[in-house]
């Protein structure tokens, strides 16, 4: 089945440090592409997406480019802040049915 | 509000005991989504509405956990006999319309954290 791989543990990083996450993906078709965030407390809310192969999903400073190639949809941000700190899920919708897919997610924590 | 409304918040329950969630989609929105989030780990996919009719259940871990929306607005998920493995987090999700290639997002309500004694 379709599934969604990102890499392992919390990510720890300074202020204004350049962040990546990871994102892999396993699908039959040809799904379209998510990153959720969810603030501490809050509940989880779409951050960006992508639809085809080598569109740029793109908000808040936030980028992922569809990698058909690759099956990838790395998240990268080139200067975080404090408040950049959050839970951040992959996640993918194939468009044969219309249910998400989640990866594991990541805590990502900010440090001034 | 505005946005998607999950009551109660937080729900707990002894062994055995029958609960009820309920979710208050974004209104107007026409496809709804249950997701069970268990500590540490995404959310995973339950079941899913287009207005009143239950398209996909084949997510249910089940059939001790059943889910209605009957009038295709609000929708509760219920679970019976509740055991200790139901302990996680209820997310439900709605969405504007429900064509299978529409690139409507999910939102997301703040979701119901179970715990069974």
């Amino acid at each position: 089945g379709d599934s969604v791989t990102q890499m392992e543990g919390p990510v720890t990083l300074s202020e204004e440090a350049f962040l990546t996450i990871n994102c892999t993906y396993t699908a039959t078709g040809y799904p379209s592409l998510f990153w959720y965030v969810q603030y501490p407390g809050e509940g989880l809310q779409l951050l960006l997406k992508a639809t085809k192969a080598d569109d740029k999903g793109s908000n808040k400073g936030f980028e992922a480019t569809y990698r058909k190639e690759t099956t990838s949809f790395h998240l990268e941000k080139g200067s975080v802040q404090v408040s950049d700190s959050a839970v951040y899920f992959c996640a993918l919708s194939d468009k044969g049915n219309n249910r998400l897919a989640f990866g594991k997610g990541n805590q990502v924590v900010v440090i001034p | 509000g505005a946005g998607v409304s999950q009551s109660p918040r937080y729900k707990v329950a002894k062994r055995g005991q029958d609960v009820a969630l309920r979710c208050d989609p974004i209104s107007g929105h026409v496809s709804l989504f249950w997701y069970q989030q268990a500590l540490g780990q995404g959310p995973e996919f339950l079941t899913y509405f287009q207005n009143e009719a239950q398209l996909d259940k084949s997510g249910l871990p089940s059939d001790r956990f059943f889910a209605e929306r009957p009038e295709g607005s609000v929708s509760t998920l219920k679970i019976q006999r509740t055991q200790q493995e139901d302990s996680a987090v209820y997310l439900c999700a709605s969405s504007l319309d429900g064509f299978v290639y529409s690139n409507q997002p999910q939102h997301f309500g703040d979701g119901t954290r179970l715990s069974i004694l």
